[in-house]
């Protein structure tokens, strides 16, 4: 059973525009949202996070929006960098340790 | 401060074999966190273990195990390997078992022939 679903599969973006990555989750135990993102060869790193309470998030160039009533959650990437060429999972946590992972979205920023 | 160190790197088994795989968590990290990662299946979670103890397990048979040290360091076994296990094993280490952020390695890629 998949608790979260990740869209889309992969998208390309010019150079300064917005990449946006949603995801919609079933569990209403969640209680955590990270992203991570991972390049080739290397393992996730968090990006940035987000708890139920709160709507939105923003850190740098990166912001989630989250919906509690529908839930869905959602990554903007803003100014997009060939460096941001990569692929990004959002992520949901109840109790304890265990992340539940969507299925990623490769990304590509053309210069 | 030193990441999350995994090793081997990269390993390559044969059906029915064994293999181990090594976590170092990040200094003063209780809690590794194991996971799966493969193309078809994307990233599972495996187990996870604070203070010695398993606190969590996912859906995974009893073929994949593990163990963590009082140093924190965690092992993490897979015996009869089957070729579905290749995939590129995560480790993410907490300060504790409920703390929120994860740190990840760079993972073992395990190829089994």
């Amino acid at each position: 059973q998949q608790q979260v679903k990740q869209s889309p599969q992969s998208l390309i973006v010019q150079k300064g525009g917005i990449s946006i990555i949603n995801c919609a989750y079933e569990n209403t135990a969640f209680d955590y949202f990270p992203w991570y993102q991972q390049f080739p060869g290397k393992g996730p790193a968090l990006l940035i996070a987000i708890r139920p309470d709160v709507s939105e998030k923003k850190e740098g160039r990166f912001t989630i929006s989250f919906n509690k009533s529908a839930k869905q959650f959602s990554l903007h990437i803003m100014d997009s960098q060939p460096g941001d060429s990569a692929t990004y999972f959002c992520a949901a946590k109840a109790a304890g340790n265990k992340l539940t992972f969507g299925g990623g979205t490769r990304v590509l920023v053309k210069p | 401060k030193a990441g999350v160190t995994q090793t081997p790197r990269y390993l390559i088994k044969t059906r029915g074999q064994q293999v181990t795989l090594s976590c170092s968590p990040i200094s003063g990290h209780r809690s590794v966190s194991w996971y799966q990662q493969t193309p078809g299946q994307g990233l599972q979670f495996l187990f996870e273990y604070f203070s010695e103890t398993q606190r969590n397990k996912g859906n995974f048979p009893g073929r994949f195990s593990g163990r963590q040290f009082s140093n924190s360091r965690s092992e993490m076994n897979v015996s009869t390997l089957e070729l579905g296990d290749s995939a590129l094993y995560l480790c993410a280490s907490s300060l504790t078992s409920t703390q929120e952020t994860q740190y990840f390695g760079p993972g073992t890629r395990l190829l089994v022939l």
